[in-house]
């Protein structure tokens, strides 16, 4: 079947420091693969989204590369900022109308 | 802005008090998610809707319901509201014809006293 397992949290991190959180899928075919963004209070917002195998989704900064080889999409940012503080969302498609999450991944920045 | 509505966001409900949470969408996507997320986890899909194609997940309580009366809305009942049942509800839509996305809304955050 179908799933997403992500890096536990939480993370905290000094402004300007380097992020990375980890993301791995278990997929039947070739999945369509996403990460969220959850602000506190707030609802799930698109934050990136690869394709196919190679693509490099970017964002605000963000990036993460789809990876068959390692089943990976493993979440990059090189300087983060207080306003990066958020809750952080792994996520798949594959074939049909749902989406697999992630249990999320806790980010907190502090100045 | 086209976007996804829902309303209120905030509900307070009484044990075993019929509950209603409804949301709206100006994107004209085919399909629509209700999810529910308790704290410190992932979004657990309820059921969707593929047009007026109902689809409901195999763990999702018979306590909870839903109906679409068009594409714009879409409406989350819950019976019998437990204590368990506490949490935000999110309603999500996405269209498979076009980017492969869901677009959520901001959540309704349910509090069962």
């Amino acid at each position: 079947g179908n799933s997403v397992t992500q890096m536990e949290g939480p993370v905290t991190l000094s402004e300007e420091a380097f992020l990375t959180i980890n993301c791995t899928y278990t997929a039947t075919g070739y999945p369509s693969l996403f990460w969220y963004v959850q602000y506190p209070g707030e609802g799930l917002q698109l934050l990136l989204k690869a394709t196919k195998a190679d693509d490099k989704g970017s964002n605000k900064g963000f990036e993460a590369t789809y990876r068959k080889e390692t089943t990976s999409f493993h979440l990059e940012k090189g300087s983060v900022q207080v306003s990066d503080s958020a809750v952080y969302f792994c996520a798949l498609r594959e074939t049909g109308n749902q989406f697999y999450f992630g249990t999320g991944t806790s980010l907190t920045v502090i100045p | 802005d086209a976007m996804v509505i829902q309303n209120p966001r905030y509900q307070v409900t009484q044990f075993g008090k019929p509950v209603t949470l409804s949301c709206s969408q100006t994107l004209n996507h085919n399909v629509m998610y209700w999810y529910q997320q308790k704290s410190s986890q992932a979004p657990k899909l309820l059921f969707h809707y593929y047009d007026k194609d109902f689809n409901n997940e195999a763990d999702t309580p018979d306590n909870f319901q839903s109906r679409r009366p068009n594409t714009s809305f879409c409406f989350l009942d819950i019976r019998s509201p437990g204590l368990g049942d506490a949490a935000m509800y999110l309603c999500a839509t996405s269209s498979p014809g076009q980017v492969e996305t869901q677009y959520f809304g901001p959540g309704t955050r349910l509090l069962v006293l």
